[in-house]
C-alpha cells in the first residue's frame, strides 16, 4: 500500500517562530488532508489539499502532487499550536468512493513561551 | 450542532469481555470509518462502511466487528479475540464533495 512519511518527527519552537512540516507519499493520490491532534486527542481538520496551495490565517499548505509531497507552514507560532500534526492521503488505487485514508506517524510540535 | 459523537469518552474492559463503542453522525454522510491509534503512532483503519448494510475490513480488522443498520450510526465491537485492545479509537465520516473526513472526539479503551 501507499507509504506516508512525515518530517521532522519532533519539533520544538519558541513562540513567534515559523516552521515547515513535510509529508512525502509513495504513490499518486486523489485526496490529501492535514489534521491537528490537540492534547485531548481530537483531530481538527486543517486543510483538504490534494493539489495546489491554500491559506487559513497563520497556516498555509502546498501540495505538489507530481512530486509526491505536501508542506504545512505555520507562521508566528503560538502555544495553542502545540500538538501532533498528521498528514493523511488516499491512494488513487484505493477503490472508487472508498475514501480510505493512510496516515503518517505525525509531527509532534511543542511551542514554548 | 453538526458533527460526530463518540461515546463513551473512557471505557474500561475486563479480560475476556466484549465492549461496544458508539459512533453517531448527523452530517448526512454515506461513508463512515473506525481507526485505532496507539501511543506515538498514526491512525490505522479497522473497518469502513460506504453505505447502509455494507462494510469492509480495513488493515487491522481481526478481533473487531461492526454493523451499519442506520446511516447515522456505525458502532464498533471490540471482542475478546482482540489480543491488545488498549488504544484510542476514533470514528470518522466522509463527505463526497469534497471528500473530506471529519472525526469524533475518540474513545480511550483500557483493559484492566
Amino acid at each position: 500500500g501507499i507509504q506516508v512519511e512525515q518530517s521532522p518527527p519532533d519539533l520544538i519552537l519558541q513562540e513567534g517562530a515559523n516552521s515547515t512540516l513535510r509529508c512525502n507519499f509513495s504513490d499518486s493520490v486523489n485526496n490529501l488532508q492535514w489534521f491537528h491532534q490537540n492534547p485531548w486527542g481530537q483531530l481538527i481538520n486543517l486543510f483538504y489539499i490534494p493539489s495546489g496551495t491554500k491559506q487559513n490565517g497563520r497556516l498555509s499548505a502546498t501540495t505538489v502532487a507530481t512530486e509526491r509531497y505536501s508542506l504545512l507552514y505555520i507562521s508566528s507560532s503560538q502555544t495553542t499550536d502545540s500538538g501532533v500534526y498528521f498528514c493523511a492521503v488516499e491512494s488513487v488505487y484505493s477503490g472508487a468512493g472508498s475514501y480510505q485514508l493512510t496516515f503518517g506517524k505525525g509531527t509532534k510540535l511543542s511551542v514554548i513561551p | 450542532d453538526g458533527g460526530i459523537t463518540q461515546s463513551p469518552k473512557y471505557l474500561f474492559r475486563k479480560e475476556g469481555q466484549n465492549v461496544t463503542l458508539s459512533c453517531e453522525q448527523n452530517l448526512n454522510h454515506d461513508a463512515m470509518y473506525w481507526y485505532r491509534q496507539d501511543p506515538g503512532q498514526g491512525l490505522r483503519l479497522i473497518y469502513y462502511s460506504q453505505i447502509v448494510n455494507d462494510f469492509q475490513k480495513g488493515d487491522i480488522a481481526e478481533g473487531y466487528s461492526v454493523s451499519r443498520e442506520k446511516k447515522e450510526s456505525f458502532p464498533l465491537t471490540v471482542t475478546s479475540a482482540q489480543k491488545n485492545p488498549t488504544a484510542f479509537y476514533l470514528c470518522a465520516s466522509n463527505g463526497h464533495n469534497p471528500p473530506e473526513a471529519f472525526f469524533g472526539q475518540g474513545t480511550r479503551l483500557t483493559v484492566v
